[in-house]
């Protein structure tokens, strides 16, 4: 059964600060990890998708990282923004045992970034 | 394009009564999944379906939960007889079959998400 795990809960930095927010996944037989932001009241946002063969994936000022052999995950943040405060979740594909793979995400990270 | 779109986007029920949450997928897709997120968790998965197929309700409780997905018309994820513990967010998903006929959960838009309360 896989089970994700994300580190720290929550966070507060600085404008303009760089972060790193972790995940990890204990069944490492995954074929790819995603990370989505959300927003209070409301749904998900995909940011990154990282397949087994890519090492990392990059979009802006986003960057994500996936080590297979350790169960790992990051999520960096360059120059952080206020903008960017939301909760992000980290989700990895795991066989539901009836037929299908589905997402299984973990409890996420509350990010604030104060102005 | 519009999104995926869930109605009501708040509902409250009492004890005992029945909650009908909608899900209108994003056009052309025929795949929708529904999540669950209790407070202080993450999203875990209940359903995936297929117009008028179920395709994995293993995340389902197995009592006064059901879902459907008729040929016309939007998802809809019944809740009968609501308990407190019901209390949650409920996302729904939405993708499309991909080149070729296969089926990503890669590919999964998501819709705002209904907040139910029971009291």
């Amino acid at each position: 059964k896989q089970e994700v795990t994300q580190i720290p809960a929550a966070l507060s930095v600085p404008e303009g600060e760089n972060l790193v927010l972790n995940c990890s996944f204990t069944d490492s037989a995954i074929y790819n990890l995603q990370w989505f932001r959300q927003d209070p009241g409301k749904g998900l946002t995909s940011l990154l998708l990282i397949q087994s063969s890519q090492r990392e994936q990059t979009s802006g000022r986003l960057n994500a990282s996936l080590d297979k052999s350790s169960g790992r995950s990051t999520l960096y943040i360059a120059a952080s923004q206020p903008g960017d405060s939301a909760t992000y979740l980290c989700a990895a594909p795991a066989y539901s045992g009836a037929g299908s793979y589905q997402l299984t995400f973990g409890k996420g990270t509350k990010l604030s970034v104060i102005p | 394009n519009a999104g995926v779109m869930q109605n009501p986007r708040h509902l409250v029920r009492r004890r005992g009564q029945e909650a009908r949450l909608r899900c209108s997928p994003m056009k052309g897709h025929s795949h929708v999944y529904w999540y669950r997120q209790l407070p202080e968790e993450g999203l875990k998965f209940m359903v995936y379906l297929q117009k008028e197929n179920i395709i994995d309700e293993s995340g389902m409780p197995k009592e006064r939960f059901s879902a459907e997905f008729p040929k016309e018309g939007p998802s809809i994820l019944r809740i009968q007889q609501v308990v407190r513990g019901d209390s949650a967010a409920y996302f729904c998903a939405s993708s499309p079959i991909l080149a070729g006929g296969f089926i990503s959960t890669d590919t999964q838009y998501f819709g705002p998400g209904t907040r139910l309360t029971v009291l």
